[in-house]
């Protein structure tokens, strides 16, 4: 079953400018993930943060989590035309570490 | 260092043919593995997952089953294929206790 959903579906901007994605799910979690697929690949993990954490940096990539609002978003700064690519939200609701995924966002960076 | 292989890259298979797809695991022991299937355009299913040797958990009753013989083998597989079982298929592994790694994916498409 599908548990997170992300948005927009697709998002296309300039170069230079920041990028953001949002995610929202049903259950409790124990943590969300994001991953970045470029096409016809497998999917590489961009940041992790645990449902006791708000806010999580690493690079250019900003993550926020609400719980409350069992929601979460993705922020990619000052983006480049390499940053094009699929991004997923997923959540380990604890039970094996599985992780459930969103349809995800097709982010493009026009040069 | 921990890596995953995933072969064949590309596969066409028709119609009623069996289907083995194999994945492994290197640098890692005892290893949490997954199988995921992703349509075109689409997010990711959990397919299977296996917490040990022998141990496989189904997400989805369907066409497909998996195995897995030894501690970083995981096996993918079909004794008929159907149009529908068409689609990218993943394998991961979780890497500790920074989310998954995932293989590059075989397309598998059945004619």
């Amino acid at each position: 079953s599908q548990q997170g959903e992300e948005d927009p579906q697709a998002l296309s901007i300039q170069e230079g400018e920041n990028a953001t994605m949002n995610c929202s799910y049903k259950t409790s979690i124990n943590n969300l993930q994001w991953y970045r697929q470029n096409s016809g690949r497998g999917l590489v993990h961009l940041i992790l943060i645990r449902s006791n954490e708000r806010e999580k940096h690493s690079g250019r990539l900003r993550v926020t989590l609400d719980t409350s609002k069992k929601s979460s978003s993705l922020l990619i700064t000052a983006s480049r035309a390499a940053d094009t690519a699929s991004y997923f939200c997923a959540t380990d609701e604890g039970s094996n570490y599985k992780l459930t995924f969103g349809k995800g966002t097709l982010l493009t960076v026009n040069p | 260092s921990q890596t995953i292989h995933q072969w064949p890259a590309t596969l066409v298979q028709p119609v009623g043919s069996p289907l083995s797809l194999e994945c492994t695991v290197e640098g890692t022991s005892n290893p949490n593995l997954y199988w995921y299937r992703q349509a075109a355009g689409r997010g990711l299913q959990l397919l299977f997952y296996s917490v040990g040797i022998g141990q496989i958990s189904s997400e989805v009753p369907q066409n497909l089953s998996a195995s897995r013989p030894q501690d970083r083998q995981f096996i993918l597989s079909s004794k008929k294929l159907l149009l529908s079982d068409s689609g990218f298929y993943l394998c991961a592994w979780r890497a500790g206790f920074d989310g998954y790694t995932f293989g590059s994916g075989t397309r598998l498409t059945v004619v």
